[in-house]
């Protein structure tokens, strides 16, 4: 069985501070990782993804994600935010394409940023 | 380059009602799938198919129904609208396991 949990689902920053939103995984199989980023009224955008090769992973808008196994952790994180990183964040995990029904979303991490 | 399109973006239904969500892709992606995701809960799988004629449950499959005519095309069916069917419906297709989703832009459902 799979699961993703994130631990935080809301976290408030100030602009110009360091984010980190934490996403714990438990998966049978050598997972693919994904991070989403969801603004207001929006769908969902693909932020960075992990899929077995480096574990640094760096996506857009600066973002990047670091794949500890021993940890079965992949949090995101950002050196500095921005009041445009105000969103919605979703930590996915996918243990196959051959079951891509599995593919299992976490609950979401609010993200707000104080000016 | 359209990606993934959804219509109609918002709806209200009464109770009883029944209704089906578009979704169209121009990217020829095999697999597609419907999400619905409600406050604190997430994104949860209705249905999916990984191609033409080829459907299958996700999670929460129950009160909807699905089919896959064309690779293009993957409309979600609702048969009899209850209040607990108020949601945000998202499609999303898949390109391959190293890809990700691309998502549509949504459809906010309102069962009154």
């Amino acid at each position: 069985a799979q699961s993703v949990t994130q631990l935080d689902s809301h976290v408030s920053v100030s602009e110009g501070t360091p984010v980190l939103l934490r996403c714990n995984y438990s998966s049978s199989y050598s997972p693919s990782l994904f991070w989403y980023v969801q603004h207001p009224n929006k769908g969902l955008q693909l932020l960075l993804k992990y899929t077995s090769a480096a574990t640094l992973v760096k996506g857009i808008n600066g973002f990047e994600a670091e794949f500890k196994k021993s940890e079965t952790s992949f949090h995101l994180t950002k050196p500095s935010a921005h009041m445009s990183d105000a969103a919605e964040y979703f930590c996915v995990v996918s243990p196959s394409y051959s079951s891509a029904s599995k593919i299992i979303f976490g609950s979401g991490t609010r993200l707000s940023i104080r000016p | 380059n359209a990606g993934v399109t959804q219509t109609p973006k918002f709806q209200v239904l009464k109770t009883g009602q029944s209704m089906t969500l578009q979704c169209a892709q121009d990217m020829n992606h095999e697999y597609m799938s419907w999400y619905r995701q409600d406050p604190g809960m997430g994104l949860r799988l209705i249905h999916y198919s990984v191609g033409a004629g080829i459907t299958d449950q996700g999670e929460v499959p129950n009160g909807y129904n699905v089919s896959r005519s064309t690779t293009e095309d993957f409309p979600l069916r609702l048969l009899s609208a209850a209040p607990s069917q108020t949601s945000v419906y998202f499609c999303a297709t898949l390109q391959g396991p190293d890809y990700g989703y691309t998502f549509g832009s949504g459809t906010r459902l309102t069962v009154v």
